[in-house]
């Protein structure tokens, strides 16, 4: 079956720390990957997206991911973190049937 | 450029009465997707519409239905209400069934 995989519910930083946000799926070929936040009560807001090509991919608010064929991952960094990033992240895949699987989301607290 | 836009942005219902959510998509976008998130849960997939068909369908009862205009705009209507009906609605955005999804900000239906 179809899976992502957000094995952090929640995690807590430092403000300036760095971050990093685990995400893993099931599926034999590549698929379309996407990272979202949602800040409380608001929708979703894409950050990055990888389709193809150069497997570290720069995103809106100084965030990065990097998709590892290998371990099929796609996980969400960050050098150092700031107060407003604080939400939740969503990992969500298009394995191709253009509509979105999307992982259980990881908590982010951040801590002054 | 106005994004994808939702209403109502909440709704109370009761068991066993009738919802009928609204979308606008982004300028451009001619595919509108609908996701149900649960609270504390990722968002999932119940249908999305283009050509003002419903394209495919996820894991969702007949009780939800929509419809497309010709404008692009989208309904999602749900009958017979449960309590487990209750999440925040979220609508998608595409633009020729792409796989580039922007969401609005949802609709918060309650069911009592």
């Amino acid at each position: 079956a179809q899976s992502v995989t957000q094995p952090d519910i929640h995690i807590t930083v430092s403000e300036g720390a760095s971050l990093e946000l685990r995400c893993n799926y099931s599926y034999g070929a590549t698929p379309y990957l996407f990272w979202y936040v949602q800040s409380p009560g608001q929708g979703l807001q894409l950050l990055l997206k990888y389709f193809s090509g150069d497997t570290l991919v720069q995103g809106i608010k100084g965030f990065e991911a990097e998709f590892k064929r290998s371990q099929s991952s796609f996980n969400l960094r960050k050098p150092s973190v700031h107060w407003s990033d604080a939400a939740e992240y969503f990992c969500a895949v298009d394995f191709g049937n253009e509509k979105l699987t999307f992982g259980t989301g990881t908590r982010l607290t951040i801590i002054p | 450029d106005a994004g994808v836009t939702q209403s109502p942005t909440h709704l109370i219902k009761t068991r066993g009465q009738q919802v009928t959510l609204r979308c606008s998509p982004k300028s451009g976008h001619d595919t509108v997707s609908w996701y149900q998130q649960a609270l504390g849960q990722g968002p999932q997939f119940i249908f999305q519409y283009y050509e003002e068909e419903e394209r495919q369908r996820g894991n969702f009862p007949d009780r939800f239905s929509g419809h497309q205009f010709p404008n692009y705009s989208s309904e999602l209507n749900v009958n017979a209400l449960l309590l487990g009906d209750s999440a925040l609605y979220l609508c998608a955005s595409s633009k020729d069934r792409g796989y580039e999804q922007y969401f609005g900000p949802g609709t918060r239906l309650t069911v009592t």
